[in-house]
């Protein structure tokens, strides 16, 4: 069972591209989310879904988009990477309820330059 | 609007000696607290849950927590550390509103020290 997979794992932008973080989940759940993780900072939320065609913005949503075409996919795209978006970034999918555990991916280490 | 407080960024102990995390919540409603431990290079593991069943919630790997809503705390505790437990650990609030989101603490990173 593979749970929450990331793709890519590592990748260096210059500042100004774009690019893609693929998520995927296999456990039929219904919410999906995007974190990033910084030193001293957690990890706090970027954009969320709860449902097939649905996107929100959670803390920190500048600079980022979402799409979620299919339930078990969640993508975040950076159209336009800065320096300041260096981070590595969660993706996490969780079923209804506020006490259901959230399942992380193993994370995409961002360097934009 | 929920937080979470970890107080100590970093945290060294002995091996076999008590590990004590401190994590501190706000919340205007009953809330679901996590602790999650993050190994390097890796995602987050969930190491126990607390869900108003009991206040004290045992977890993975020896480890528990004590939710005590006087002091609005749910620090993490383990009787003996082990070399195996040098991580860094998020305490975490769940969202009280539809999204269902976890707010996180800052982190502790905990040293085993042989």
């Amino acid at each position: 069972n593979a749970g929450v997979t990331q793709t890519p794992k590592f990748r260096v932008l210059k500042t100004g591209q774009s690019m893609t973080l693929l998520c995927a989940q296999d456990m039929n759940h219904e919410y999906m989310y995007w974190y990033r993780q910084d030193p001293g900072m957690g990890l706090r939320l970027i954009h969320y879904s709860v449902g097939e065609g649905t996107t929100a913005k959670g803390e920190v949503p500048d600079g980022y988009n979402v799409s979620r075409l299919k339930k078990q996919n969640f993508l975040l795209g950076l159209e336009s990477a800065a320096p300041s978006q260096t981070s590595v970034y969660f993706c996490a999918s969780s079923n209804r309820g506020g006490n259901t555990e959230a399942f992380f991916g193993q994370g995409t280490r961002l360097t934009v330059v | 609007a929920q937080s979470v407080t970890q107080l100590g960024s970093h945290v060294s102990v002995s091996e076999g000696a008590l590990v004590l995390l401190r994590c501190n919540y706000s919340s205007s409603v009953p809330p679901y607290l996590f602790w999650y431990v993050q190994y390097p290079n890796q995602g987050l593991q969930l190491l126990l849950k607390y869900t108003s069943a009991a206040t004290l919630v045992k977890g993975i790997n020896g480890f528990e927590a004590e939710f005590k809503k006087s002091e609005t705390s749910f620090h993490l505790t383990k009787p003996s550390a082990h070399m195996s437990d040098a991580a860094e650990y998020f305490c975490a609030v769940s969202d009280n509103t539809g999204r269902r989101a976890l707010t996180f603490g800052s982190g502790t990173r905990l040293q085993v020290q042989p």
